[in-house]
């Protein structure tokens, strides 16, 4: 089954810094999708990369896809305290069926204002 | 714009007892999922559903049971808790032709004692 490995596992920046979070698969990468989840609720749809070297913006958060490196990543530039939460990678299973994602265990971002 | 509701969002259970969460989505999605989300491991599938009477089961499915009588409601069932289920249980929700974007709930946080 495709493993999707997230780092770093948590993550600690000042208000106004920018910081990279990485999603790296163990599989070939038919899509990469970013959630981000607020503590006590469920995930929130930030973005999707279907073809190596697209890169998407959302506000000030940027994902890019290196379909080669079977990797992605998310960047923050200047960041607040609304941007902390935890960010999840998922892709969809390979080989065609696209039916179930799977997710990484996530990243823990926190800001301090 | 109600999107995906879970019921209950917080239930405590002793060993063996039973119980069914329920999910319901007011978005005409044919695809439903049930996820679990403990520390250290991410989300993982236990069951997902690509439409109206047919159910899957997903990465974690042993102890659970789930239906889909109707397209906007999907149940989750846990005939003998275990203390091993104790975990915050999310639904989430997509359209066939959208693999990207999931609509999740808010979340049930179960207790088993």
């Amino acid at each position: 089954s495709q493993e999707l490995e997230q780092s770093p596992q948590s993550l600690i920046v000042q208000e106004g810094k920018n910081l990279t979070i990485n999603c790296t698969s163990s599989k070939t990468l038919y899509g990469l999708y970013w959630y981000k989840q607020k503590y006590g609720e469920g995930l929130i749809f930030l973005m999707m990369l279907q073809k190596g070297g697209e890169e998407k913006s959302h506000e000030k958060i940027t994902a890019k896809l290196d379909e080669k490196k079977q990797q992605s990543s998310l960047h923050i530039t200047a960041s607040q305290p609304s941007h902390a939460g935890i960010y999840l990678c998922g892709a969809g299973a390979s080989g065609g069926s696209n039916y179930k994602l799977t997710f990484g265990k996530g990243t823990l971002l926190t800001v301090n204002p | 714009n109600a999107g995906v509701t879970q019921t209950p969002k917080f239930r405590v259970l002793k060993t063996g007892q039973s119980m069914t969460l329920l999910c319901a989505q007011d978005m005409n999605h044919e695809y439903m999922y049930w996820y679990r989300q403990d520390p250290g491991m991410g989300l993982r599938l236990i069951h997902y559903s690509v439409g109206e009477g047919t159910t899957a089961k997903g990465e974690v499915p042993d102890g659970y049971n789930v239906s889909r009588l109707k397209k906007q409601n999907f149940l989750l069932g846990l005939e003998s808790a275990a203390p091993s289920q104790t975990s915050v249980y999310f639904c989430a929700s997509r359209f066939r032709d959208s693999p990207s974007k999931l609509f999740f709930g808010s979340g049930t946080q179960l207790s088993v004692l």
